[in-house]
């Protein structure tokens, strides 16, 4: 079964510190992999994707995410943070399924200080 | 445009209970997923319905069952509740017309069994 594995569930950071979250995914053959924020209270929603194509990948709120194939890692990164990124952060793989079937990690909760 | 939308948003039950979690998908899709998030954990697919049929189903026991109307809209039916049943149930919709396979999440049912 297609597993996903998100390491340091919990990460406190302080305001203009750099993000990076890992995600490594155990499937051999082709992914679609994304990220998905879900901020205090509100519902889950895509940060950014990677179906093929340039392995890094930009999303919405200067987050970017890279997919290196030969480390089956889809790392999420952000230069400087603001205290409006405290979210729990989830990755996910549609493999081998497809169809909008996905599955997610365990998620990061970060805390970011002001 | 509505996005997703779920009823009720909280719900306590006690074991051996049943349960009917409702879902109205975003305007123009026609596929509806369901996934549990058990706290601490990252959503996990259960079924997946298209065109009133379940397409694809998760680890998950025949207790869970479902349903697609022909407005799209979907129920999610749990019978013989027990106390793991407890969690965030989450509905996510999406069009086969994209090709993005995008999905689009409502806010969740908080169940509780007691």
């Amino acid at each position: 079964a297609q597993s996903v594995s998100q390491h340091n569930h919990h990460v406190i950071l302080s305001e203009a510190a750099s993000l990076e979250l890992g995600c490594n995914y155990s499937y051999g053959g082709t992914v679609n992999l994304f990220w998905y924020v879900q901020y205090p209270g509100q519902h889950l929603q895509l940060l950014l994707k990677y179906f093929s194509g340039d392995p890094l990948v930009k999303g919405i709120k200067g987050f970017e995410a890279e997919f290196i194939k030969s480390k089956f890692s889809f790392n999420l990164r952000k230069p400087s943070v603001q205290w409006s990124d405290t979210a729990e952060y989830f990755c996910a793989v549609n493999a081998p399924y497809g169809n909008n079937r996905l599955a997610f990690g365990k998620g990061n909760q970060v805390v970011v200080i002001p | 445009d509505a996005g997703v939308t779920q009823s009720p948003t909280h719900l306590i039950k006690t074991r051996g209970q049943q349960v009917t979690l409702r879902c109205s998908p975003k305007s123009g899709h026609d596929t509806v997923s369901w996934y549990q998030q058990a706290l601490g954990q990252g959503p996990q697919f259960i079924f997946q319905y298209y065109e009133e049929e379940e397409r694809q189903r998760g680890n998950f026991p025949d207790r869970f069952s479902g349903h697609q109307f022909p407005n799209y809209s979907s129920e999610l039916n749990v019978n013989a509740l027990l106390l793991g049943d407890s969690a965030l149930y989450l509905c996510a919709s999406t069009s086969t017309a994209t090709t993005n396979e995008k999905l689009f999440f409502g806010s969740g049912t908080q169940l509780s069994v007691l």
